[in-house]
């Protein structure tokens, strides 16, 4: 299996721009994790979705995210404006079934918002 | 809001020695997961403990769990410099939220 693939790996914009990023998850998985890390705040769960139903988005930091998985195998996460703030490292992870299950990690998009 | 802390947060150890990461959380779980980090990459899972008194060993590494304490240990024994990296562990709650604690980076000297 290819795990949980994420695009682009890196990225770099301007303040004000939108941002999405993009997660495919391990096939067969049906519960799909947005995280953020950064050094100041660790690792927060940002928003779960479990058949391909938003779960809680309650980690969500403001109006400016929003995120979608219009199916099984595809799912975005889009910042609209972009601030420097959101500079950080934004993991997509899966699991099985449920939250309270092993997730598997994406590599991860470095997002620098300038 | 439940509340992961580990500590230490940094670690640095000789090669050979032993040493133990300890994680608390602030609710009840019966499940806690530990994850490796190494630099600039993802997160792999390493343990999952699923109830109290469960151990779990791969290698230089055993985990153990004590939900009464609300506790579990990553112990590491005769480090080798292949296990410095960031070490995590990680509880969800009874709803569906999940708290990674704040990781600690273990560096292991030659």
């Amino acid at each position: 299996d290819a795990g949980v693939i994420q695009s682009p790996r890196h990225e770099v914009t301007e303040m004000g721009q939108e941002v999405t990023l993009r997660c495919k998850p391990i096939s067969g998985h049906n519960s799909l994790f947005w995280y953020r890390q950064t050094m100041m705040r660790g690792l927060e769960l940002l928003i779960y979705f479990n058949n391909n139903v938003p779960i809680d988005d309650s980690g969500m930091p403001e109006d400016r995210f929003s995120a979608k998985m219009p199916n099984a195998s595809f799912s975005t996460l889009k910042i609209q404006p972009s601030e420097p703030r959101d500079s950080a490292v934004y993991f997509c992870a899966s699991s099985i079934r449920t939250v309270q299950e092993t997730q598997y990690f994406g590599p991860g998009t470095r997002l620098l918002v300038l | 809001e439940l509340k992961v802390e580990q500590n230490p947060l940094f670690l640095s150890m000789q090669e050979g020695k032993n040493y133990t990461i300890y994680c608390n959380y602030s609710t009840t779980s019966d499940r806690l997961y530990w994850y490796r980090q190494d630099p600039g990459k993802s997160l792999e899972s390493l343990f999952v403990l699923l109830s109290n008194g469960a151990v779990k060993q791969e290698g230089r590494l055993m985990a153990s769990l004590d939900t009464k304490a609300r506790l579990s240990t990553l112990h590491i024994t005769a480090a080798v410099h292949d296990l410095s990296a960031t070490y995590f562990c990680a509880v969800g709650d009874t709803g569906n939220q999940f708290y990674f604690g704040t990781g600690t980076s273990l560096t292991v000297i030659p």
